[in-house]
């Protein structure tokens, strides 16, 4: 498997643009993790989707957030308007059904830069 | 809600020495405890978790870590490290929602 696919892999955009990140979670895989990486805050989670339903999005910052999983294979997360406060790096992650230990496997991120 | 601490946000050794990062837990159920390696510009990768089946967990690179639930700490070690070790350690923990909560993590630096 080619494991968590995101693009892209950097996006540098203009305040007030939209922003979309995209994520195609390894096959199989029940559930889809959203994390935001900065040096200030560390790695938080944003939102999680079991089964494409979103289940916890207490910690998507602000409405001009917004993600969606239309199916098993893909979820994008949106930002619209941007801010410069918005640029981090973004991580998605996948993780199959099974205990509570089981690991979640993360892409290689989408560096985004908002001026 | 859990929560892990890491102390130390660098910790420098020389190459072959002991690796030794601290990760303390706070949970008000049985934890389940993950340390997470990310290289440069890359994503995290899992070394290891705690599957309650030992207390002392090997992962992968030849690193291990010890559960202490007296101590509510989850420490991870190498008996003699690779420059290649070089990189940002997690500890993490996951509450039961499957969804993690990591540390600030500690950013290992090894000297030739």
């Amino acid at each position: 498997d080619a494991g968590v696919i995101q693009s892209p892999r950097h996006e540098v955009t203009e305040m007030g643009q939209e922003v979309t990140l995209r994520c195609k979670p390894i096959s199989g895989h029940d559930y889809l993790f959203w994390y935001r990486q900065t040096m200030m805050r560390g790695l938080e989670l944003l939102i999680y989707f079991n089964n494409n339903v979103p289940i916890d999005d207490s910690g998507m910052p602000e409405d001009r957030f917004s993600a969606k999983m239309p199916n098993a294979s893909f979820s994008t997360l949106k930002i619209q308007p941007s801010e410069p406060r918005d640029s981090a790096v973004y991580f998605c992650a996948s993780s199959p059904e099974g205990a509570m230990n089981t690991e979640a496997f993360f892409g290689q991120g989408t560096r985004l830069t908002v001026v | 809600a859990q929560s892990v601490t890491q102390l130390g946000s660098h910790v420098s050794v020389s190459e072959g020495a002991l690796v030794l990062l601290r990760c303390n837990y706070s949970s008000s159920v049985p934890p389940y405890l993950f340390w997470y390696v990310q290289y440069p510009n890359q994503g995290l990768q899992l070394l290891l978790k705690y599957t309650s089946a030992a207390t002392l967990v090997k992962g992968i690179n030849g690193f291990e870590a010890e559960f202490k639930k007296s101590e509510t700490s989850f420490h991870l070690t190498k008996p003699s490290a690779h420059m290649s070790d070089a990189a940002e350690y997690f500890c993490a923990v996951s509450d039961g929602r499957r969804a993690l909560t990591f540390g600030s993590g500690t950013r290992l630096q090894v000297q030739p």
